[in-house]
């Protein structure tokens, strides 16, 4: 029930393209969904997290697009650029309980210009 | 500059011996946390510690130890008893009140020969 479901493990995508990266949940206790970005040998970094009580959540190109009924949450990149290429993972957490975020596996993304 | 630092960024220790990782922040926050990363399986939560001198054990603790003795400081230290020690180490801290939002150091990739 803890656990976050990320496919596809890698994506292809050329340039001006989108990119799509999807993840499922168990738990609906989780409050919070945010997606990371990792760059090779660095850390990831926040890119844009969404709540359950919006369908949506747009920032520049990024999007998230959440389904409560489906336990569902989907990554977009629209316009997919070489600058983009990175792993992406989606996590979740109960916000006020222990802090704790669940990663999924990861998505490594290349986009081919 | 605000951030956190870990080092050393590449760390080889012979089998049977303990290391420990170094994690410093300027943030100001509370929490602090460990994970391993491994190639397809995301990120795994090590231990975590939401105030100066407490811890908990995350998902995969075992063989691994740590301290916070200070706000600013979460070394880990990985024991001989960590069965399969090589990884990418990462540390990550959190803000009162903003605790899914985890801001992570560059890593440190530990490789046992």
């Amino acid at each position: 029930q803890q656990q976050v479901k990320q496919s596809p493990q890698s994506l292809i995508v050329q340039k001006g393209g989108i990119s799509i990266i999807n993840c499922a949940y168990e738990n609906t206790a989780f409050d919070y969904f945010p997606w990371y970005q990792q760059f090779p040998g660095k850390g990831p970094a926040l890119l844009i997290a969404i709540r359950p009580d919006v369908s949506e959540k747009k920032e520049g190109r990024f999007t998230i697009s959440f389904n409560k009924s489906a336990k569902q949450f989907s990554l977009h990149i629209m316009d997919s650029q070489p600058g983009d290429s990175a792993t992406y993972f989606c996590a979740a957490s109960i916000r006020g309980a222990t802090n704790k975020l669940i990663f999924g596996t990861g998505t490594l993304l290349a986009v081919q210009p | 500059d605000g951030g956190i630092t870990q080092s050393p960024k590449y760390l080889f220790r012979k089998e049977g011996q303990n290391v420990t990782l170094s994690c410093e922040q300027n943030l100001n926050h509370d929490a602090m946390y460990w994970y391993r990363q491994d190639p397809g399986q995301g990120l795994r939560l090590i231990y975590y510690s939401q105030i100066v001198n407490d811890f908990q054990k995350g998902d995969i603790a075992e063989g691994y130890s740590v301290s916070r003795e200070k706000k600013e400081s979460f070394p880990l230290t990985v024991t001989s008893a960590q069965k399969n020690p090589t990884a990418f180490y990462l540390c990550a801290s959190s803000t009162p009140g903003r605790e899914d939002t985890q801001y992570f150091g560059p890593g440190t990739r530990l490789t046992v020969l």
